[in-house]
């Protein structure tokens, strides 16, 4: 069955650490990757996406990405978080249909 | 409109009672799909419509649950004898790409059923 699983349930971090959450799905075949990001009371944005091409790819806010293909992974990364960062992380997978992993809560202490 | 916006942004139903969620999607966007949110899980997907057609409602986990686009734009879900499971937020995304595996998804803020 398809599936995305993210690793970190709850990450803290301190502004100005490094970030990195994991993400890794199960498709066999070509995939389309996305994360999404929910700040607080909001709505789903994306923060960036993955189709073809250069495997390390840049989103908005200084977020990115790195595809990996023998790892089956999407892991998203950010060199220096701030406490705007603050929200609930989404990796995504289409084969068919998107599916999202369960999610990582970041907290950003300021 | 500028977003996708649902309404009502938060419902309380009785257990028993139906309930129906409304989506108005990004104007021209051809791609509707409908996702499930409980507490503390990500989204899961309910159902798909090209236009005006459901492509796939493989999602939907009851025949309690329907959800019809008749003019290809504004997209109803209904939930039928509502039980305490139903408790989740129901988000609502369009697409302007034909298909469910291509494109971006633009969410709409959801909306959040409680069913006591």
């Amino acid at each position: 069955a398809q599936s995305v699983s993210q690793h970190n349930h709850h990450v803290i971090l301190s502004e100005a650490a490094s970030l990195e959450l994991g993400c890794n799905y199960s498709y066999g075949g070509t995939v389309n990757l996305f994360w999404y990001v929910q700040y607080p009371g909001q709505h789903l944005q994306l923060l960036l996406k993955y189709f073809s091409g250069d495997p390390l790819v840049k989103g908005i806010k200084g977020f990115e990405a790195e595809f990996i293909k023998s790892k089956f992974s999407f892991n998203l990364r950010k060199p220096s978080v701030q406490w705007s960062d603050t929200a609930e992380y989404f990796c995504a997978a289409i084969e068919n249909d998107m599916r999202f992993g369960a999610g990582t809560r970041l907290t950003v202490k300021p | 409109g500028a977003g996708v916006s649902q309404s009502p942004r938060y419902k309380v139903a009785k257990r028993g009672q139906d309930v129906a969620l409304r989506c108005d999607p990004i104007s021209g966007h051809v791609s509707l799909f409908w996702y499930q949110q409980a507490l503390g899980q990500g989204p899961e997907f309910l159902t798909y419509f090209q236009n005006e057609a459901q492509l796939d409602k493989s999602g939907l986990p009851s025949d309690r649950f329907f959800a019809e686009r008749p003019e290809g734009s504004v997209s109803t879900l209904k939930i039928q004898r509502t039980q305490q499971e139903d408790s989740a937020v129901y988000l609502c995304a369009s697409s302007l790409r034909v298909g469910r595996g291509t494109g971006e998804l633009f969410f709409g803020e959801g909306s959040r059923l409680t069913v006591l």
